[in-house]
């Protein structure tokens, strides 16, 4: 069966130092993966996606995400987060042929000043 | 461009009650739609996937007698909340697939608090 692990429930940077997430996935196959952001008391906003090709993808807001097959991770990162990254990111795959999302647990990010 | 509507975006029932909610896509055909459930300081859960003219697959410990949904066209989706209880207190997110099957479109979500 499929499942995504997001090992770090919190993490805790400075404004202005990089960041990266991590993301673990189980699935026999190539999966689809994707990085979404939930700010508070808000819906989930798609941050990027990976399906195939370059392993390293761009999303919104300078964050990008590299898929590792021989890790089975797609950790996300960034160069230098700004304190409105504050958020809760989660990490989910699909299935190709069969495109429902399975979340991982979510990691809170706090951006302190 | 494609976007996903949800109403209501919060509700107060009381315990036993029930709530409906609804998803509406615009811009685009949504095939299929997933509802999903986020309780307090938790992740999301799939609850069912829906796919016009074919039968609604439920996942483990959600049920049709719980959560009954309607899926009547391409545009539109509503789930039920039956019998509401604290357990079920959460963030309700509907996510549309478009035809093409690669792209989910998540609306901002149902609110469901009970009392």
């Amino acid at each position: 069966a499929q499942s995504v692990t997001q090992p770090d429930a919190r993490v805790t940077v400075s404004e202005g130092a990089s960041l990266q997430l991590r993301c673990k996935y189980s699935y026999s196959g190539t999966p689809y993966l994707f990085w979404y952001v939930q700010y508070p008391r808000q819906g989930l906003q798609l941050l990027l996606k990976y399906y195939s090709g370059d392993p390293v993808v761009q999303g919104v807001n300078g964050f990008e995400a590299e898929f590792s097959k021989s890790n089975s991770s797609f950790h996300l990162r960034k160069a230098s987060v700004h304190w409105s990254d504050s958020a809760v990111y989660f990490c989910a795959l699909s299935m190709p042929n069969y495109n429902v999302l399975y979340f991982g647990s979510g990691t809170k990010l706090t951006v302190e000043p | 461009g494609a976007l996903v509507y949800q109403y209501p975006r919060r509700t107060i029932c009381k315990s036993g009650t029930s709530m409906r909610m609804e998803c509406q896509a615009v811009g685009f055909q949504a095939t299929s739609v997933a509802w999903y459930r986020q309780s307090p300081q938790k992740t999301f859960e799939l609850i069912a996937l829906s796919t016009v003219n074919s039968a609604i697959k439920y996942e483990q410990n959600f049920t049709q007698e719980k959560f009954p949904i309607s899926h009547p066209n391409l545009s539109f989706s509503s789930m039920t909340v039956l019998n509401a209880y604290l357990e079920d207190r959460g963030l309700y997110l509907c996510g549309a697939i478009d035809s093409s099957g690669n792209t989910l479109y998540f609306g901002e979500g149902s609110r469901l608090i009970v009392v």
